[in-house]
Order: C-alpha cells, then sequence, then structure tokens
C-alpha cells in the first residue's frame, strides 16, 4: 500500500521548451503533495507544497512562474517547468501524505523524475 | 525553525555487523514526528522507521530499530545484521504534525562483503 507514481522517470529536453511531470497517488488520496528537487549526494529539497483545489505554496527563492504546480484532483499532481535551461536539470521528486486509510502524518515518495535540459 | 543534524557523511559496516546512525534536531515543540528514510542507488524514497514523539517507547521494524531520547534530542538509527541491499544514503527527517519534512544532509551507508 501506499504507492505513489512519476511520469515520466526520464526525460530530455530543449532549452527553452516546457516540461511537464505528473506525480500519482495510486491508491490512497492525498489533498497534500509535495516537490522536492535534489542534487547528486545531497538532501531533499523541497520546493512547493501542492494543494488539491487551491494554489501551491512555494519555498523561499523558487519561482512559481517558472515551476507551474496544478493539484487537480485527489491523486494527481502536476509540476511544470517552464522555458526550461540547462541550470534546470536535476531530480525532482515527488510525496504525498494520505487522506485516511493509512499514515496520514507520513509522506510516501515517487520514484523520481530525472530532468536533462540541452 | 526546526533542523537535522546527521554528522557522518559516510559510513561502511560489514555484512551482518551492527551499524548506528546517528542523528539530532532541534525544536521547540512538544509534539512532532522523526522518520528515517533510505535511498538505495535507484533513488526511490523508503521509509524505514518512524516514530512519534509522545511515545516513549523506542520504534522497531525487523532489523532497524532507534534509539530516541527526546530530552537529548536524538533519533539514532540502529541497523542489525547489516545486508548489501542496505547500502544507501539515510535520511533523518522531522516533521511537525501537519507541515513539511524537515530533512538532515545525509548518511551515505556502504555494506561491504
Amino acid at each position: 500500500g501506499a504507492v505513489v507514481s512519476q511520469h515520466p522517470s526520464r526525460v530530455i529536453c530543449k532549452s527553452g521548451t516546457s516540461v511537464k511531470i505528473e506525480c500519482r497517488s495510486l491508491d490512497f488520496q492525498a489533498t497534500t503533495m509535495f516537490w522536492y528537487r535534489q542534487f547528486p549526494k545531497k538532501s531533499l529539497m523541497l520546493m512547493a507544497t501542492s494543494n488539491e483545489g487551491s494554489k501551491a505554496t512555494y519555498e523561499q527563492g523558487v519561482e512559481k512562474d517558472k515551476f507551474l504546480i496544478n493539484h487537480a484532483s485527489l491523486t494527481l499532481s502536476t509540476l511544470t517547468v517552464t522555458s526550461a535551461h540547462p541550470e534546470d536539470s536535476s531530480f525532482y521528486i515527488c510525496s504525498a501524505r494520505p487522506i485516511a486509510g493509512g499514515r496520514t502524518d507520513t509522506q510516501y515518495f515517487g520514484p523520481g523524475t530525472r530532468l536533462t535540459v540541452l | 525553525a526546526q533542523t537535522v543534524t546527521q554528522s557522518q557523511p559516510e559510513m561502511s559496516v560489514q555484512e551482518a555487523e551492527t551499524v548506528t546512525l546517528s542523528c539530532t534536531y532541534d525544536t521547540s515543540e512538544s509534539n512532532y514526528y522523526l522518520f528515517w528514510y533510505k535511498q538505495p542507488p535507484s533513488r526511490q524514497m523508503i521509509l524505514v522507521i518512524r516514530q512519534e514523539a509522545y511515545k516513549q517507547q523506542n520504534a522497531t521494524e525487523n532489523r532497524f530499530s532507534v534509539n530516541f531520547q527526546k530530552a537529548a534530542k536524538s533519533f539514532s538509527l540502529k541497523i542489525s545484521d547489516s545486508q548489501l541491499g542496505d547500502t544507501a544514503m539515510y535520511f533523518c527527517a522531522f516533521m511537525m504534525l501537519g507541515n513539511k519534512l524537515v530533512f538532515g544532509a545525509g548518511t551515505i551507508l556502504r555494506v561491504k562483503s
């Protein structure tokens, strides 16, 4: 139980294009999902908290117009990297916190998406 | 603001031996949760163990156990009978109820045969 998927697992795009990453909770509902960025051998850096039916909350220093988050349902949140540049290349991870039926105080993580911007 | 400190960047252990990973945190709150997550080379974050601060009993999950010292704000992870599959980066994390996770810098653990 408590499985989170991410799609795609790996994406390569050209500079200036936009990329959308999906995060789905497969066997539970989540009003809150989280988006992280991780550099090699480093800790996870929280980018934003995604709230179903409302605007995301971004961490300080994260450009909300560059990293668009949509949480349209209780099982799906998307992160769109707009006008991507090479410095946006990174590993992006989402997590979700169950509403009920599981440990509502625990975040479950997706497998991550490796983004490479050429 | 809460902070989490993992003072061991890297550790190694022989297969079948026991290893302890350290974690300290700083908070003025009394109700919170603590977690250990494992990130193997696949980079999938896996929940290893969780602890509610109001519970005095240390959490255990098979070969994994914690030593939770609330007054000292310490939350170490003990891995018994280490296996090659335990090789991973381990993150200690703190969370207040309904809030976001605060991660430590991580400890890379290598299990040697």
